[in-house]
């Protein structure tokens, strides 16, 4: 069965103090894997998508990295406006639909 | 630029009453689907849509109903509200479908209650 699993389920940062949640799946082939972010109330907003091991996508503050197990979403000098929930999910192969994990919630502090 | 709209944003049902969730996009996208999402759990498609006329079953599509009569509309109906049901609702669409690596557009969901 096709899982996600997302770690930590919260973290706390100061800003300015880089780190990294992670993203572990196991598919039945990989076709791709993606990130999003989610706002309080609000429904989650695309970042990137990974389709190979290997490869890495930026933008702005954030960092992915795909590898054939799991992926990391690298955060670097965080501000207060990167608070959020950020979701991982990864499409198989097999079936028109994304499996999703439960989401790591980010909280920056000034 | 609307993007996906989901109306409305709150519902309060009783145990048995039905209803229906509207969804719409402006995107021109083929692809459309409807998750729910509950506190401890990712979200879970219920249905999904492949472009008009054609619908399928998601993970949980018991108690839920899906017809897609034109590109833009996607409804969500619940034939018979149940408390199990209570959770936040997300439309979303994409132009060619997460099996084509196409990445999902969410509207702002639904919170719906039942009692």
């Amino acid at each position: 069965e096709d899982q996600v699993t997302q770690s930590p389920e919260a973290l706390r940062l100061q800003e300015g103090e880089s780190s990294s949640l992670n993203c572990s799946y196991t598919v039945s082939g990989l076709r791709g894997l993606f990130w999003y972010r989610q706002d309080p109330g609000k429904g989650p907003e695309f970042l990137f998508t990974l389709y190979s091991a290997g490869e890495e996508k930026e933008k702005e503050r954030l960092k992915a990295t795909l590898t054939k197990k799991e992926s990391f979403l690298h955060i670097t000098a965080p501000k207060p406006e990167d608070s959020a929930t950020y979701l991982c999910a990864v499409q198989a192969t097999s079936f028109q639909k994304l499996v999703f994990g439960t989401g790591t919630r980010l909280l920056v502090s000034p | 630029n609307a993007g996906v709209t989901q109306t409305p944003k709150f519902q309060v049902l009783k145990t048995g009453q039905s209803m229906t969730l509207q969804c719409a996009q402006d995107m021109n996208h083929e692809y459309m689907s409807w998750y729910r999402q509950d506190p401890g759990m990712g979200l879970r498609l219920i249905h999904y849509s492949v472009g008009a006329g054609i619908t399928d079953q998601g993970e949980v599509p018991n108690g839920y109903n899906v017809s897609r009569s034109t590109t833009e509309d996607f409804p969500l109906r619940l034939l018979s509200a149940a408390p199990s049901q209570t959770s936040v609702y997300f439309c979303a669409s994409s132009y060619a479908g997460p099996g084509q690596g196409s990445p999902l557009h969410f509207g702002n969901g639904t919170r719906l209650t039942v009692t």
